[in-house]
């Protein structure tokens, strides 16, 4: 199985500020990545697939950017609203396997 | 509207057998995947099986020998069964679809979740 590390577990930022969530694989999943956001009480929603191709709706301060096994998903001007939890995954081969998650909070 | 709704038992003891239904709206069973993954109390996302548009399917190997995912495509449903229960499969358990045929494993929509608790 390809094993999914995410980082960080935790973030804590300021509105307005810019954030980074990294993500890498055990092996070359070939840009085959999604990220996903998961409100409190509420399903995870996708935002980014295929690395950096973001999702209808999804507002354009989300980004996607990597390559081969290492990932990052940013998020410029953090509004309250993006509190949440973020997954990263990779569809490049079954079992599809997720991180483990970073808790973004408002400062 | 794109719609999934998951439906089941929210208590299920040890050692049974759990059964849980996604009833969906919007597109076809045809010519949509199907997901369903779980979560613990607060931890994680653990992907479980899919259900191809063409109804074939896979599993996580972790869960291969106990689980089992079919549909009925004409009612817009799929279903999930896993044996042999034990507490830590308590979780809340969501169906999701694919995004398209061409991304396998994106998942675009989802239900909002069954929460099971295995318990005495």
């Amino acid at each position: 199985d390809i094993q999914m590390t995410q980082s960080p577990a935790s973030l804590s930022a300021s509105l307005g500020e810019t954030v980074t969530i990294e993500c890498l694989a055990s092996e070359d999943i070939y840009s085959n990545l999604a990220w996903y956001q998961q409100k409190p009480g509420k399903s995870p929603q996708l935002l980014i697939y295929y690395a950096n191709s973001l999702n209808d709706g999804v507002p354009s301060r989300f980004s996607g950017s990597g390559s081969g096994t290492q990932y990052s998903l940013k998020i410029n001007s953090l509004q309250s609203e993006d509190v949440s939890i973020y997954f990263c995954q990779q569809n490049y081969d079954s079992p599809f396997t997720f991180g483990s998650g970073t808790k973004l909070e408002i400062k | 509207q794109v719609q999934l709704k998951e439906s089941g038992p929210g208590l299920v003891q040890p050692s049974q057998t759990l059964s849980l239904t996604c009833t969906v709206a919007g597109f076809s069973l045809t010519s949509y995947n199907v997901h369903w993954v779980r979560q613990p109390p607060g931890k994680g996302l653990e992907w479980m099986g899919v259900i191809w548009n063409t109804g074939g399917t896979r599993y996580n190997s972790a869960l291969k020998s106990r689980l089992s995912i079919s549909k009925d495509t004409s009612k817009s449903q799929v279903f999930l069964k896993m044996n042999s229960l034990q507490t830590e499969d308590t979780a809340t358990y969501y169906c999701a679809r694919d995004l398209s045929l061409w991304y396998q494993g994106v998942m675009d929509a989802w239900g909002q979740g069954a929460s099971v608790t295995v318990s005495s």
